[in-house]
């Protein structure tokens, strides 16, 4: 049973140019969620992913967007890249409504240049 | 709203010596709590969580933690510290609503095992 599996590993970008990151969550789960990881800090919500729907999005402005398919894989776009957006973006997978742990993935290390 | 509190940003032990990371919480609900280790370059992983049963909760690799209400708090503790649990470690606290999990990271602490 594979596990959350995120793609690109790496990603190098120049600012201004736009990104696409992917996310294939767990067998069985249908939410996804989104996660920044600065350098030396906690991840910080950017947004959830249920029923093809965006349900909650933490404080990113809109440059920020995502898109999630019929098969609950999910993609994160950023637009206008900037310097400040280099950082580790995790993906999580979990079930809707049930009280259990979230599953990340290993994340996409993106560098803003 | 919610917020984690971690209270130490390193904390550094001698190999087979007890590891003790502080969390605070504050939520406005009862919160489900939960610990995650991160190792460099690796993504997290989850050692323990807490979700309205027992206040003592057992984790993986010899890790532990104890819900207080009336502390807020959800320290992570192992008894003797092992070189490979050399990493960050992030408290987590999450309200369940109608569409899953919303996580809320601390900060994380630093475990650093000397030999």
């Amino acid at each position: 049973d594979a596990g959350v599996t995120q793609s690109p590993t790496h990603l190098i970008k120049t600012r201004g140019q736009q990104v696409t990151l992917r996310c294939s969550p767990k067998s069985g789960h249908d939410t996804v969620s989104w996660y920044q990881q600065a350098l030396g800090q906690g991840p910080q919500f950017i947004f959830q992913y249920y029923e093809e729907e965006e349900r909650q999005r933490g404080n990113f402005p809109d440059r920020f967007s995502g898109h999630q398919f019929p098969n609950y894989s999910s993609e994160l776009n950023v637009n206008a890249l900037l310097l400040g957006d280099s950082a580790l973006y995790l993906c999580a997978s979990s079930l809707v409504g049930y009280s259990t742990e979230a599953f990340f993935g290993q994340g996409t290390r993106l560098t803003v240049v | 709203a919610q917020s984690v509190t971690q209270l130490d940003s390193h904390v550094s032990v001698s190999e087979g010596t007890p590891v003790l990371l502080r969390c605070n919480y504050s939520s406005s609900y009862s919160p489900s709590l939960f610990w995650y280790v991160q190792h460099p370059n690796k993504g997290l992983q989850l050692l323990l969580k807490y979700t309205s049963a027992a206040t003592l909760v057992k984790g993986i690799n010899g890790f532990e933690a104890e819900f207080k209400k009336s502390e807020t708090s959800f320290h992570l503790t192992k008894p003797s510290a092992h070189m490979s649990d050399a990493a960050e470690y992030f408290c987590v606290v999450s309200d369940l609503d109608n569409y899953g999990q919303n996580f809320v990271f601390g900060p994380g602490t630093r475990l650093s095992v000397l030999p």
